[in-house]
């Protein structure tokens, strides 16, 4: 069965720390990686990764991706109160063709930044 | 420009009763997902349309279904609700212009809560 695992599940930290979330799959038709922030209501996209060994960055945030161990980290650094958020990891797989497939969600890492 | 619209925020129906949510794509985009989170399970995918048609469907009864219209437009129906599909709904549009974008764009959901 098709599977992602998320670590740790929930993470107390103070501003200014970095933090180091996990990911593990296992899927049969892999298609690419995606991290996603759930803060309130709407997940918003943060990265997608595809390709292994190739970090993805976007500020203090970054990511990359290890096809032949099946896992990928996301690194906050410098973390803020307004990093506290869920932290969904999922994996789009299926094939190609006029279809997105299907994402296979892990049950996220809950992060709680304090001051 | 305007992100996925997803009506109504809220609902309460009581076990046996159905019920029809409705998501609104970003103008432009032509594929739309759907997905139940709870705490439990998490995010788990419901189906997948593009142009109108079904595209992947996920491991969920036949009481789920849906469908999109002309103008990209999906609704999705859960007949002879049960206790267990009180979760947030979550629709999530996205261009699929070329192979692979994987960049989903979720709105902020439907809260049913089934008495």
């Amino acid at each position: 069965e098709d599977k992602v695992v998320q670590s740790p599940l929930s993470l107390v930290v103070h501003e200014g720390d970095t933090v180091t979330l996990n990911c593990s799959y296992e899927v049969t038709n892999f298609r690419s990686l995606l991290w996603y922030k759930q803060e309130k209501k709407a997940p918003t996209f943060l990265f997608m990764l595809t390709s292994s060994g190739i970090e993805k960055k976007s500020g203090r945030l970054s990511s990359i991706l290890d096809k032949k161990e099946l896992f990928s980290i996301l690194n906050i650094t410098a973390t803020q109160t307004g990093d506290s958020a869920i932290y969904l990891c999922a994996v789009q797989e299926g094939n190609y063709g006029g279809s997105q497939g299907n994402l296979i969600f892990g049950k996220g890492t809950k992060l709680s930044v304090k001051p | 420009k305007a992100g996925v619209t997803q009506t109504p925020r809220y609902l309460i129906k009581t076990r046996g009763q159905q019920v029809t949510l409705s998501c609104s794509p970003i103008s432009g985009h032509r594929s739309v997902s759907w997905y139940q989170q709870t705490p439990g399970q998490g995010l788990q995918f419901l189906f997948e349309y593009f142009s109108e048609t079904q595209r992947n469907k996920g491991n969920f009864p036949g009481r789920f279904s849906g469908r999109q219209f002309s103008n990209s437009r999906s609704e999705m129906n859960v007949s002879t609700l049960e206790l267990g599909d009180s979760a947030l709904y979550l629709c999530a549009s996205s261009r699929l212009a070329g192979a692979n974008t994987g960049e989903l764009f979720f709105g902020e959901g439907s809260r049913l809560t089934v008495l």
